[in-house]
Parts: C-alpha cells; structure tokens; sequence
C-alpha cells in the first residue's frame, strides 16, 4: 500500500547538522526523492536518489539509501537559518509521485 | 524558463458552492499532477494527466471533483459541491517524464471551506 513515513518534527541549532528520516513501502521504486517547503509556497525538489545507489552527495545535502530496511535519510550540514521548512520525502509507486507526511526542520540561532 | 502557474492564490467559499481552479504547467511538460495538501499533512495525489489523458484518478472524489486538460496544455480543477473537509492547498505539478522525476509545484491555491 501507499504509505511513506516520517517523524514530524527536528530541531537543531545553526551550524549542527540535521538528519531526517524516512520509511517507504514499494520496494520496486525506481527514484526516492526529497522535497522542500517553506511557507506559503510549492514543493522545490532538492535532490534525489535511484534505487541503485546506496549514497549520494550534493553540496551540503547527503543521502542515504538502505533498500533491504525501505529506509531513506537526508543529512544537511552546517544547518544554516535558511533551511527551516518542511522536508518531504517521496517515491514512485505504481507511476505515482507519493509523499510523505513531512518533516519540519526548525534551525535555532 | 516560466515556472508552472496557478491561480487564484486563495479563495474563500462557503460549503455547497463551486469553486474552479486553473493551471498553466511549464511549456513542453506532458506529465500534469493535481495534488491536494491538508494542513499538517503530505501533498495527496488526485489526478495525474499524460497529454490529455488521465494516468490515474483513483484518489478524485469523482462525485464532487472533476479536472480536465485541454488540448494537452492547461488544466483546470473543480469542485462542486464544496464540503468544509475540502479546505486545503491544491498544488499543480508538471513534469517532462511520466514517472515523476523532476516535477515542478506551482505556488498552489489556498481553498478555505466555511
């Protein structure tokens, strides 16, 4: 079934890194992907990951990959203010775009 | 490169009436998504176009929610009649593929229900 997990809510302080989790069903999805939402605004794609690969790195962005646990992480470093929003992760089941409930990132000074 | 457009930006009906709302995916994009975002939770699909095909629809509560996509391009979501459990942001995506990669959110449109 469709059901892509997360905690709700993280809080770090400014230059901490942050590590937000998430679980998803379909083990045949071809790309996991995570999204950004700040307020009163759409979702900006950040970065994403295909199911061959175990890691991937993009700046300050690092994902990780455990298809055996359907388990996914996004670790930012050196959090700055500017992140706070809400990250979501998502897959592709069955040709849909299926996400996650979010998780909001909240970066104290 | 213009980014998918939406329109109106909010909107406050009371429940029973019928409320429309417009989309403008980015140029080229054959893939549409409308998704429907409570607050608090993840965006939830509703209907997904190919050109001007429906993909999936399995998530559109078909006897009050209707969306077309004309001539491949625009597209256009309504609901009549509106319930006070409707009031969420309706998000439109586009994307180039169909399996989703890279799908670009327009701004969305706040619907409050009262």
């Amino acid at each position: 079934g469709e059901d892509v997990e997360q905690s709700l809510f993280l809080s770090v302080r400014e230059g901490d890194s942050s590590v937000i989790n998430c679980t998803y069903t379909d083990s045949s999805s071809t790309y996991l992907y995570w999204y950004k939402q700040e307020p009163g605004a759409g979702l900006q794609l950040l970065t994403y990951i295909f199911s061959n690969m175990d890691m991937k790195q993009d700046q300050r962005l690092t994902v990780l990959l455990n298809k055996k646990d359907k388990h996914l992480s996004l670790r930012i470093a050196d959090t700055q203010t500017g992140d706070s929003a809400i990250y979501f992760c998502a897959e592709i089941e069955t040709g849909k775009l299926i996400f996650g409930q979010g998780t909001t990132l909240q970066v104290k000074p | 490169e213009a980014g998918v457009a939406q329109s109106p930006r909010y909107k406050i009906i009371e429940k029973r009436q019928s409320v429309a709302f417009w989309c403008n995916p980015i140029s080229g994009h054959a893939t549409l998504y409308w998704y429907q975002q409570i607050l608090g939770q993840g965006p939830k699909l509703l209907i997904q176009f190919q050109n001007n095909g429906v993909v999936d629809d399995s998530q559109l509560p078909k006897d009050r929610f209707s969306a077309e996509r004309l001539k491949g391009v625009d597209s256009t979501l309504k609901i009549q009649p509106a319930k006070l459990e409707d009031s969420a942001v309706y998000l439109c995506a586009s994307s180039p593929e169909a399996t989703g990669y890279e799908a670009f959110f327009g701004q969305g449109t706040r619907l409050t229900v009262v």
